[in-house]
């Protein structure tokens, strides 16, 4: 067990809805990371937030945001969905400014019909 | 993009050690080489991370070459539960958006009876 919280573990929705996916990171961390890892485009770092600030940017598409709040934990909002946003998105989360290991969840699994 | 080859795929008998290569000839001074694992679609789980000096920890050890254009992740004695696919990265351990966990495809490793 990581200390990583991810829910729902699992979501299955339509294409045009709205989701949002939550994490909570291990007690006293302060980064959180959010990833998609889809068949075919591997691990995809989308967004990191450090003590509720963005921090850093990846390939995040513009439908999607995220934000987090003051007690530390993150929501993914995914909108307009798409069959090709069906995937795993992890979120992980360190403890400081400095880039030492981060621990990841066990991921939200969302299917979109 | 990720700055590190790896093979795609290796095969290890369970009990023996495992090599993991890793090259990543542009890493820069202040880059550290971390090593992470993916179980079949769990959560990617750290392992390991150096700067120069090989280290060791209760689940792998990693040799760093002189000249730091390469590295090896060894797992001492394999079982069937280190079957995962091995990321290999490099990364700032201060900063922004040097420090970002970017994963590439990594190595397949199957630990055969």
């Amino acid at each position: 067990d990581s200390g990583v919280t991810q829910t729902p573990k699992h979501l299955i929705t339509a294409t045009g809805q709205r989701v949002t996916l939550r994490c909570s990171p291990r007690s006293g961390d302060l980064s959180v990371y959010w990833y998609q890892q889809s068949l075919d485009q591997g691990l995809q770092f989308l967004i990191q937030y450090y003590n509720g600030e963005e921090r850093a940017k990846g390939n995040i598409l513009e439908r999607f945001s995220a934000q987090q709040f003051p007690d530390l934990h993150s929501e993914l909002n995914l909108s307009s969905l798409e069959l090709g946003d069906s995937a795993l998105y992890f979120c992980a989360s360190s403890p400081s400014w400095r880039n030492t290991e981060a621990f990841f969840g066990q991921g939200t699994r969302l299917t979109v019909v | 993009d990720a700055k590190t080859t790896q093979p795609p795929s290796m095969d290890c008998a369970e009990g023996r050690a495992a090599n993991l290569p890793c090259n990543h000839s542009t890493i820069s001074g202040n880059e550290y080489v971390y090593w992470y694992r993916q179980i079949h679609s769990q959560g990617p789980q750290y392992i390991i991370h150096g700067l120069k000096n090989n280290e060791t920890n209760e689940m792998a050890s990693l040799i760093i070459t002189e000249d730091r254009k390469s590295s090896t992740l060894i797992l001492p004695h394999a079982t069937l539960r280190d079957t995962a696919v091995y990321y290999c990265i490099v990364r700032a351990f201060y900063g922004g958006s040097q420090g970002n966990l970017i994963f590439g495809k990594g190595t397949k490793l199957s630990v055969k009876p």
